[in-house]
């Protein structure tokens, strides 16, 4: 079993819906949460850190569920600007600053 | 917000010749520089971890005598991969951490390596 692992995708999604994604995570002693977007050749940007009482950032609602170890992102409203591959990312056991990566979740928004 | 640069930004490169990538942090000192590998429609792998003054932490199954790694300074680390083979061509990443705790990490445009 992965580390992590997300739905790889794509999410066809019209403009202005609301989309959901998941992703779980092996280790239950992961301490560390966050979601990154990568546009295609690009380097991942930090999208948002998850926390244990969910959080929320604009359009962006991420929630953390550690009895089923699994986080989430709901993106409302979405834009043609958030076709992008959503990376689910958590730190490594016994390290705060290594971090294990999904292989991402491909949205795409179409007008 | 903080700046990781990366260079070259793309290289092609004959198998067997050795190839060196650039990590600077522009705007903060970083204690801890990583160094990933991402192939098509593939997570980010870690490859190692770069500590400032000391040897470099590899992965498991990442060759250290292949990808050599050079933390000289808080701002500079360097990935150099030698005797290169086409199946080493790969998106590579480096990132910097500024707190330590892994939620300031920040990361380099990323090299886009071709061995042909």
């Amino acid at each position: 079993r992965k580390e992590v692992e997300q739905d790889p995708g794509p999410f066809n999604v019209p403009e202005g819906a609301t989309v959901a994604f998941n992703c779980t995570y092996s280790n239950s002693a992961s301490q560390s949460f966050f979601w990154y977007r990568q546009d295609c050749r690009k380097e991942p940007k930090l999208l948002m850190s998850v926390y244990s009482s969910g959080n929320e950032d604009g359009r962006f609602t991420a929630q953390l569920n550690r009895a089923s170890q699994y986080i989430s992102l709901l993106i409302r409203d979405s834009k043609l600007s958030d076709s992008a591959t959503y990376l689910c990312v958590v730190n490594r056991l016994n390290s705060n600053y290594q971090l294990i990566w999904g292989a991402g979740t491909k949205l795409i928004i179409k007008p | 917000g903080a700046v990781v640069s990366q260079h070259p930004s793309r290289v092609i490169c004959k198998s067997g010749t050795s190839v060196k990538i650039e990590c600077r942090s522009l705007d903060f000192q970083a204690t801890t520089m990583f160094w990933y590998r991402q192939f098509p429609k593939q997570s980010l792998m870690l490859m190692a971890t770069s500590n400032e003054g000391s040897k470099a932490t590899y992965e498991q199954g990442v060759e250290k005598d292949k990808f050599l790694i050079n933390h000289a300074s808080l701002t500079l680390s360097t990935l150099t991969v030698t005797s290169a083979h086409p199946e080493d061509s790969s998106f590579y990443i480096c990132s910097a951490d500024r707190d330590r705790g892994g939620r300031e990490q920040y990361f380099g445009p990323g090299t886009r390596l071709t061995v042909t």
